[in-house]
C-alpha cells in the first residue's frame, strides 16, 4: 500500500501566474506519476516522474508548461506554469506500489 | 495507441445488480483496472485482471477477456453509498490509461 499526500489542497490563482504542487509518499517509489482531471472528466496522464531522470511527458504535454521535479524516492512537484483558465482542473498525484494508487488531489482554480 | 469505451451514465436501484461493461483498444497491454471515485475524492482501487476470468472480491467482481478486448465490473446488493464514477484503465506500458468513467446513481 502507499499513503499519498499532496499540498496544496485547493487553491485560486490568476492567470499568468505559476502553482507549485507537492506530492509526498509514506514509502520510497521507483516511479510517480502526474494526472489532470478536468471537470466533469477523465484522469489524463502529464507525466511519469522517475528519480535521477528527465520526466517522460505524454502527448499533449510539455516540460516549459509542466516542469516537474523528482528528487528523491518518497517526493514530487509539478508547477502548472503562466496558468490560464483552462488549466483549471484537479491534478492528482500516483504511484506503484502492489498497485496504482492516488493521492487526494489538488484542485486549481485559475481565473 | 489506447482507445476505452465505458457508457457514459447508468442508474440502478438499491439491492439490485449492475454490470458495467468497458471495450478497449490498445498496442500492449499489461493488465485491466477498476477504480471507484466519490464525487470530489481521490480514485480509488477496486480490482485488476490481466487473465482471461473472473476476479471475484465481495460484492464487487471483474471479468475479462483479452481476445475480445472487454471487461466488466460487476457490482451486486448495490447501496447508496455505491453511487459513484467507476473508471477502467489499461496499463499498457507503466502508467494507467483511463476512460472516461461510467457515472453510476444508486435509488432507493
Amino acid at each position: 500500500s502507499a499513503v499519498i499526500s499532496q499540498k496544496p489542497s485547493r487553491d485560486i490563482c490568476q492567470r499568468g501566474t505559476s502553482l507549485t504542487i507537492q506530492c509526498q509518499v509514506d514509502s520510497q517509489v521507483t516511479m510517480m506519476f502526474w494526472y489532470r482531471q478536468q471537470p466533469g472528466q477523465s484522469l489524463t496522464l502529464i507525466a511519469t516522474a522517475n528519480q535521477g531522470s528527465e520526466a517522460t511527458y505524454e502527448s499533449g504535454f510539455v516540460i516549459d508548461k509542466f516542469p516537474i521535479s523528482r528528487p528523491n524516492l518518497t517526493f514530487s512537484t509539478l508547477t502548472v506554469s503562466n496558468m490560464s483558465p483552462e488549466d483549471s482542473s484537479i491534478y492528482l498525484c500516483s504511484v506503484v506500489t502492489d498497485t496504482q494508487y492516488f493521492g487526494p488531489g489538488t484542485r486549481l482554480t485559475v481565473l | 495507441g489506447q482507445n476505452i469505451d465505458q457508457p457514459t451514465e447508468m442508474t440502478a436501484t438499491e439491492g439490485a445488480i449492475v454490470q458495467i461493461n468497458c471495450t478497449y483498444q490498445t498496442s500492449g497491454f499489461n493488465g485491466l483496472f477498476w477504480y471507484q471515485q466519490h464525487a470530489g475524492e481521490a480514485p480509488t482501487f477496486l480490482s485488476y485482471n490481466v487473465l482471461d476470468g473472473l476476479e471475484e472480491k465481495g460484492r464487487f467482481s471483474s471479468f475479462l477477456s483479452r481476445s475480445k478486448g472487454y471487461s466488466y465490473l460487476l457490482l451486486k446488493e448495490l447501496q447508496m453509498k455505491d453511487s459513484a464514477s467507476y473508471l477502467c484503465a489499461i496499463q499498457a506500458g507503466t502508467a494507467l490509461i483511463f476512460g472516461k468513467g461510467t457515472t453510476l446513481s444508486v435509488s432507493s
